[in-house]
């Protein structure tokens, strides 16, 4: 899961499994997420996001969920593909409307 | 062409050397940011600007310097460079209002040796 520390968390899946990725995010101000992927030596690159009115929204084979009352952001990738390997980062906008990041997830997929 | 460029794309230089990082968009947003990517960590912000001639401290701009003299250009110096500012350096822009996310150039991977 997602942590905001010095280390990556690292999350291990099988190819075709589905994946996890949990955020805890800190405003209950705020009102926008984000969720980023950023592959080795690429800038991050926009998912998907959510406004607060809603608590699930779905891409292609990827759906972002949250949950307002425990301030937690989960973003599910069905039938995990090797090309999904990258390190993935929640993002919330916070008073100014910046984004904060969190640490981000290390999403390895095992063929 | 991309929408937010940054150049060099890799760079090494010496302690105590003058460098500049460009960022240039063509997205047409108001706001740029620059922050700092070290190996297993996340974002960390070094300045942004919200207009030209406006800029901000982040939470790690010591060292650092910026300008922006136009809407499209935001420009990272470090004035002395040293070994711990090497690190992977990423420009983002956002939308109107703010209430957008945010399109990272590509990064510049610097190294000071």
């Amino acid at each position: 899961g997602e942590s905001v520390g010095l280390h990556l968390p690292t999350l291990s899946v099988q190819e075709g499994d589905n994946s996890i990725i949990n955020c805890a995010y800190s405003n209950s101000a705020s009102d926008y997420f984000i969720w980023y992927k950023q592959e080795s030596g690429k800038g991050p690159q926009f998912i998907i996001d959510i406004r607060s009115n809603m608590d699930k929204r779905q891409g292609q084979r990827v759906t972002v969920l949250l949950n307002k009352t425990v301030k937690h952001l989960s973003l599910q990738i069905a039938a995990t593909q090797p090309g999904d390997s990258a390190v993935y980062f929640c993002a919330e906008n916070n008073a100014g409307n910046m984004l904060t990041f969190g640490g981000g997830t290390r999403l390895m997929v095992k063929p | 062409d991309a929408d937010v460029t940054q150049t060099p794309r890799n760079r090494i230089t010496k302690t105590g050397k003058r460098i500049m990082l460009e960022c240039s968009q063509t997205k047409g947003h108001d706001r740029m940011y620059w922050y700092r990517q070290d190996p297993g960590l996340g974002l960390r912000l070094i300045y942004y600007s919200f207009d030209v001639k406006d800029i901000n401290k982040g939470e790690i701009s010591d060292g650092y310097s910026v300008s922006r003299q136009a809407q499209a250009k935001f420009s990272l110096s470090l004035e002395s460079a040293i070994p711990n500012q090497t690190a992977l350096y990423f420009c983002a822009t956002q939308g109107p209002a703010g209430q957008d996310g945010y399109t990272f150039g590509s990064g510049t991977r610097l190294t000071v040796v």
